[in-house]
């Protein structure tokens, strides 16, 4: 069974980067799409962005001057990073699999932006 | 950006009823739609995929049919489970996107 866990800073100063880890478990990260994405609180889902294991990636246009994913496939791991936070980008954060649909899901991480 | 649109924003039933959730799309989505569940403090589940494929392990009573802007995902008979939040998901353009949600609770 893939298992997917996510882990980085739940408290990020505005102006400054959130960058998060997607650890995989249970199943080869490569082949795959693996994808970010976003819920503030008692709001609906954003989808920031996703990867292929080689590496190629399709963001957001909303955000894609901010962001930045990457891949380790020999840590079975994919990471975001997004630069000059705000408040609005408060959310809890997803990494899921799936090249259009998200089959599988981590357990989010809330992400808070203090100013 | 394809945006989707869900209603009722609210659903009031009783166990044991018939649930039909609406999903409208601003331009056509061809059959690239999906549905997810979520409960609160939980990662979305998804039921429903290309439309009107069950995802595996999701029970018969949820099935999805439409095409182009359209779509519905049916709840033949409520379970005291199946009281959560759903949205639908296009994948026909990027960026992928999500309606606002439909909240199933408990009448």
């Amino acid at each position: 069974q893939v298992q997917l866990q996510e882990s980085g800073p739940g408290l990020v100063k505005a102006s400054e980067t959130l960058s998060l880890t997607c650890t995989v478990s249970g199943g080869s990260i490569s082949s795959y799409y693996w994808n970010w994405i976003r819920q503030p609180a008692g709001k609906g889902l954003e989808w920031i962005g996703r990867i292929y294991s080689s590496g190629s990636t399709n963001y957001n246009p909303s955000l894609k001057s901010r962001v930045t994913m990457s891949v380790d496939t020999s840590k079975n791991q994919f990471s975001l990073n997004l630069n000059s936070v705000t408040a609005a980008d408060t959310a809890v954060y997803y990494c899921a699999r799936g090249q259009g649909w998200a089959d599988y899901w981590g357990q989010g991480t809330l992400v808070t932006v203090s100013s | 950006e394809i945006v989707l649109t869900q209603s009722p924003a609210t659903l009031s039933l009783s166990p044991g009823e018939r649930a039909t959730l609406s999903c409208r799309a601003s331009q056509s989505v061809r059959s690239y739609l999906a549905w997810y569940q979520q409960k609160p403090g939980q990662a979305p589940r998804l039921l429903i995929y290309d439309a009107s494929n069950r995802a595996t392990g999701i029970p018969a009573r949820f099935s999805g049919s439409g095409s182009g802007t359209d779509f519905t995902l049916t709840i033949s008979s409520l379970e005291p489970e199946d009281f959560a939040v759903y949205y639908c998901q296009q994948r026909s353009n990027w960026p992928f996107t999500f309606g606002g949600g439909t909240k199933v609770e408990i009448k």
